[in-house]
C-alpha cells in the first residue's frame, strides 16, 4: 500500500522558533510538494521538488524553505515561526509518469503561539 | 494562469438525496481536471480525473463528473448520497506541462440522516 508519512500530526511552537516538518514517501516518486490548507482558502502550494536537491517556489514560499537530500524525504522548514503560519500542512508526492494523482500524507497541524 | 472556483463552501443534504458540487475553472490552455476528497482528520485522496476522451468521468464511491469545455465547468454529482460521504471536496486543475495542481477553496458536504 502506498504511503506518504508526515512525522508529526500536531505541533505547538512559539513565535520565533525554528520548525521542521518532515515527509517521507515509500513509492519512489520523483516529485514532492508541500501545501498549506486554511479554511476558506483551500490548498496553496508552498514549494515543490522534481528531484533530489532540486526545489522550486510555489505560490506562497515566503517564510518557508525546503530540503530534499534524499529522494524519499522532503522537509519543510520555518526558519522563524510566526502566528500567521498556524495552519494545516500537507505533503504530497507523484511519480513523474503519472498525471495528477497526488498521494497525500495525513497532514501536520501546526499552532504557533 | 489557472484558477478554480468552487461556488459553494457548504452543501447540506439529506441521505439518499442527489447532490451536485460545482466547480468552474479558468485557463488559457488545455487542462486536466480533478476532484479530491478529504475525510475528517485525513489527507486528500483522488476521487476522479479528466485527462481526455469522454467528458463524463466516473470515480470511486459512485461519484461522477462532467467536463464542459464551453462552460469551463467540471461539476461533481452523485445520484444518492450516504452519511459516509460527509467530507470536504476539492476541485483542482493542472495544465499539460506541469504536475502542479491548483486547488479550489473546497466544498464541505454534510449528509444528514
Amino acid at each position: 500500500d502506498v504511503k506518504v508519512t508526515q512525522s508529526s500530526r500536531y505541533l505547538v511552537k512559539r513565535t520565533g522558533e525554528k520548525v521542521f516538518l518532515e515527509c517521507v514517501q515509500d513509492m519512489d516518486h520523483e516529485n514532492m510538494f508541500w501545501y498549506r490548507q486554511d479554511p476558506g482558502l483551500g490548498l496553496r502550494l508552498i514549494y515543490f521538488s522534481y528531484d533530489v536537491k532540486m526545489k522550486e517556489k510555489g505560490d506562497i514560499p515566503e517564510g518557508y524553505s525546503v530540503s530534499r537530500e534524499k529522494k524519499e524525504r522532503f522537509s519543510l522548514i520555518l526558519e522563524s515561526a510566526s502566528t500567521n503560519q498556524t495552519s494545516m500542512y500537507l505533503c504530497a508526492s507523484i511519480t513523474s509518469s503519472e498525471t495528477g494523482e497526488l498521494f497525500f500524507g495525513e497532514g501536520s497541524r501546526l499552532t504557533v503561539l | 494562469a489557472q484558477s478554480v472556483t468552487q461556488l459553494d463552501s457548504q452543501v447540506p443534504v439529506f441521505e439518499e438525496a442527489p447532490v451536485e458540487l460545482r466547480c468552474n475553472y479558468s485557463s488559457s490552455v488545455s487542462v486536466y481536471l480533478f476532484w479530491y476528497v478529504q475525510y475528517p482528520n485525513q489527507g486528500l485522496q483522488l476521487l476522479l480525473k479528466y485527462l481526455s476522451g469522454s467528458t463524463l468521468v466516473k470515480g470511486i464511491n459512485g461519484f461522477e463528473a462532467e467536463f464542459n469545455k464551453s462552460q469551463t465547468s467540471f461539476h461533481l454529482r452523485k445520484p444518492s448520497v450516504h452519511i459516509s460521504d460527509t467530507a470536504e471536496y476539492f476541485c483542482a486543475v493542472s495544465d499539460f506541462n506541469t504536475d502542479k495542481l491548483i486547488f479550489g477553496t473546497g466544498t464541505r458536504l454534510q449528509v444528514f440522516p
